[in-house]
């Protein structure tokens, strides 16, 4: 079946410092991926998203890669804000779906 | 911008009640969705439907049903509110298979 596994969190660093939150994926076909943010209290919302192998979904300093080989799409930013705070989640589409299936989430906390 | 509405933030029903939660959007996206969100579990698809009077089971449906009598509206109703429906509940809409937009959550809390 269609899944998503995501790296556990919480996830806590320091301002200025490197980020990796890791995903990994299980589907059937090519499928689209995306990464969510949830700032407290919100819903959520796009953060990127890659829709074939080896594209690199990119915004607000955060990056990830679509690789089919390692059935992977891990989220990274060079320097995390402490307006990063947030929850993340990683998704998928599969082919023949509708509805994204989510990975777990994984919670950011960056202090100053 | 693309908006999907929520009908509440907060709400907070007692043990029994039936709950309506309602979500509009301004977009005309065929799909629309109802998940819920709790710490540990992820988001959890309940119900989706696909167009006007159409719905589709998700992964949780048991102890909720819904309605989409028009495009723009979804509703989730909780038929006799237990206290393990306290949760977030997430509404979201989507067209093909474009990202899907969310409103902002309802936190349900059953007393």
């Amino acid at each position: 079946g269609n899944s998503v596994t995501q790296m556990e969190g919480p996830v806590t660093l320091s301002e200025e410092a490197f980020l990796t939150i890791n995903c990994t994926y299980t589907a059937t076909g090519y499928p689209s991926l995306f990464w969510y943010v949830q700032y407290p209290g919100e819903g959520l919302q796009l953060l990127l998203k890659a829709t074939k192998a080896d594209d690199k979904g990119s915004n607000k300093g955060f990056e990830a890669t679509y690789r089919k080989e390692t059935t992977s799409f891990h989220l990274e930013k060079g320097s995390v804000q402490v307006s990063d705070s947030a929850v993340y989640f990683c998704a998928l589409n599969p082919p023949a779906g509708t509805a994204l299936i989510f990975g777990k989430g994984t919670t950011l906390s960056v202090s100053s | 911008d693309v908006k999907v509405t929520q009908s509440s933030r907060y709400l907070v029903k007692r043990t029994g009640e039936k709950v309506f939660l309602e979500c509009v959007q301004d977009m005309d996206h065929e799909n629309m969705f109802w998940y819920r969100q709790d710490p540990g579990l992820g988001l959890r698809l309940i119900y989706f439907s696909y167009d006007v009077k159409m719905k589709e089971k998700g992964d949780i449906p048991e102890g909720y049903s819904v309605s989409r009598e028009k495009k723009e509206r979804f509703s989730l109703i909780l038929e006799s509110a237990s206290t393990n429906q306290t949760s977030m509940y997430l509404c979201a809409i989507r067209q093909g298979v474009t990202e899907a937009f969310f409103g902002q959550g309802t936190r349900l809390t059953v007393v």
